[in-house]
């Protein structure tokens, strides 16, 4: 099984400042003949589901504001919230879908600080 | 719009079995793989099973192999979700989640989520 983990486990970042999440997976999620990294980021605020935001590592999935980013490639990944607003106060989790068990990590807590 | 709705949780004791259900709408439900998720009380997100959209394929995690039973019925656009020999560690809000792309022989990111079901397994 793939295993994903998160860095940091929490984070509290000023409005208007960058956050960075990291995700690490514990082989590769590439698909060499697509070249398509098998990796998404999901936003879950308390009481809701979770929402897609970012799918192959860096596509933003529709209605997404663009100030969400998503980089990386094999093994290590990043969401980047450019400028952080108060509706962007959740947890954010990555997931692989590179094969079955479809492994999400354990989810950084964002706030504002 | 996109609609999935969970249902048939509620409490149950350790031992005994549960169905869940997960009406979907909106999108030719036909086309799609689907997956459950679940998330225990205040812990992160765990993946639980998958189905395709033929229902011809199955993949579940290891904590839910041979009690838990994924399937669908196409003619009424409900995915489902057999437990069996539930035990208190399966207490969790149970999602629902399309797989974001029809008829793929390829996996993808899953982009629509229904609202979920409690799920508490206690004496």
């Amino acid at each position: 099984d793939i295993v994903m983990t998160q860095s940091p486990d929490s984070l509290a970042v000023s409005l208007g400042e960058r956050a960075t999440i990291n995700c690490k997976s514990s082989q590769s999620v590439l698909n060499s003949p697509n070249s398509k990294n098998y990796l998404a980021w999901y936003q879950q605020k308390p009481g809701q589901p979770p929402k897609l935001l970012i799918y192959w590592a860096s596509t933003r999935e529709s209605g997404v504001p663009d100030r969400f980013s998503g980089s990386g490639s094999g093994t290590d990944f990043t969401l980047t919230i450019s400028s952080l607003q108060a509706e962007d106060v959740a947890v954010y989790y990555c997931q692989q879908y590179y094969n079955p068990p479809f492994t999400f990590g354990p989810g950084t807590k964002l706030n504002i600080k | 719009q996109v609609q999935l709705v969970e249902s048939g949780g509620g409490v149950v004791q350790p031992g005994r079995s549960l169905r869940l259900s997960c009406a979907a709408s909106g999108f030719s439900f036909t086309y799609y793989a689907m997956h459950w998720v679940r998330q225990a009380p205040g812990k992160g997100l765990e993946w639980v099973a998958v189905i395709s959209h033929a229902g011809s394929n199955k993949y579940y995690g290891d904590s839910v192999k041979g009690r838990f039973t994924i399937s669908r019925d196409n003619s009424k656009n409900t995915l489902y979700l057999q437990m069996n020999s539930l035990r208190a560690e399966d207490t969790a809000i149970y999602y629902c989640a399309r797989m974001g792309i029809p008829s793929s022989g390829s996996y993808s990111a899953f982009d629509y989520w229904g609202q979920g079901t409690l799920v508490t397994v206690s004496s």
